[in-house]
């Protein structure tokens, strides 16, 4: 059983514009929604994180909207930038993400295209 | 600086053989994570620890083995490798509790199992 849907599996998108990523959960015990960026040859590495508490989150370019009544999280990357092409995971975790492992999406492949 | 790292960083084998991955840490987390990725599957964890002589099962377990002696170290074993374990696989840290849940991956390990 798949606990996060994570669409669209790739995306292009023109340099400057608006990438979005969706996903959804399943489990309502999930209490933190981090994105993880992956770049090729790298392990995965935090970029922005959010607890259920708030609806939206914004750190520079990168926004994460919340909604939990629908229960779904997405990623909106502004001004995008042909440095932003990279995969994308979402993810989710009951106690914070700390002691337990992470339930990742399958990614998203983020093509900017200059 | 502190750091995670894991060895080797390509690895072939064939099928039957026991293969160890290593998993290095220096920031004393109390917390490490073994996850697996695979196309389409985005990543799965495999075994994860809260600290020295503690070891959990996560969702893709079997087949694999880990143990805890250090803070710094959590290598993950294959039993007996099958072709299904032809992946990459990353290892993780995390501080403990909720104070801090970011997960830092190390760079990964490339196995092909003939």
């Amino acid at each position: 059983q798949q606990q996060v849907k994570q669409s669209p599996q790739s995306l292009i998108v023109q340099k400057g514009g608006i990438s979005i990523i969706n996903c959804a959960y399943e489990n309502t015990a999930f209490d933190y929604f981090p994105w993880y960026q992956q770049f090729p040859g790298k392990g995965p590495a935090l970029l922005i994180a959010i607890r259920p508490d708030v609806s939206e989150k914004k750190e520079g370019r990168f926004t994460i909207s919340f909604n939990k009544s629908a229960k779904q999280f997405s990623l909106h990357i502004m001004d995008s930038q042909p440095g932003d092409s990279a995969t994308y995971f979402c993810a989710a975790s009951m106690s914070g993400g700390g002691a337990d492992g992470l339930t990742f999406g399958k990614g998203t492949h983020l093509i900017i295209q200059p | 600086d502190a750091e995670i790292t894991q060895s080797p960083r390509h690895k072939i084998t064939e099928t039957g053989r026991q293969v160890t991955l290593a998993c290095h840490q220096t920031w004393n987390h109390n917390n490490m994570f073994w996850y697996r990725q695979d196309l389409g599957h985005g990543l799965r964890l495999i075994h994860y620890s809260y600290g020295v002589q503690d070891t959990n099962k996560g969702e893709v377990s079997d087949g694999y083995s880990v143990s805890r002696s250090n803070t710094e170290d959590l290598p993950l074993t294959l039993e007996s490798a099958a072709s299904s374990q032809t992946s990459v696989y990353f290892c993780a840290s995390s501080e403990s509790g909720r104070a801090s849940e970011t997960q830092y991956f190390g760079p990964g390990t490339r196995l092909l199992v003939l």
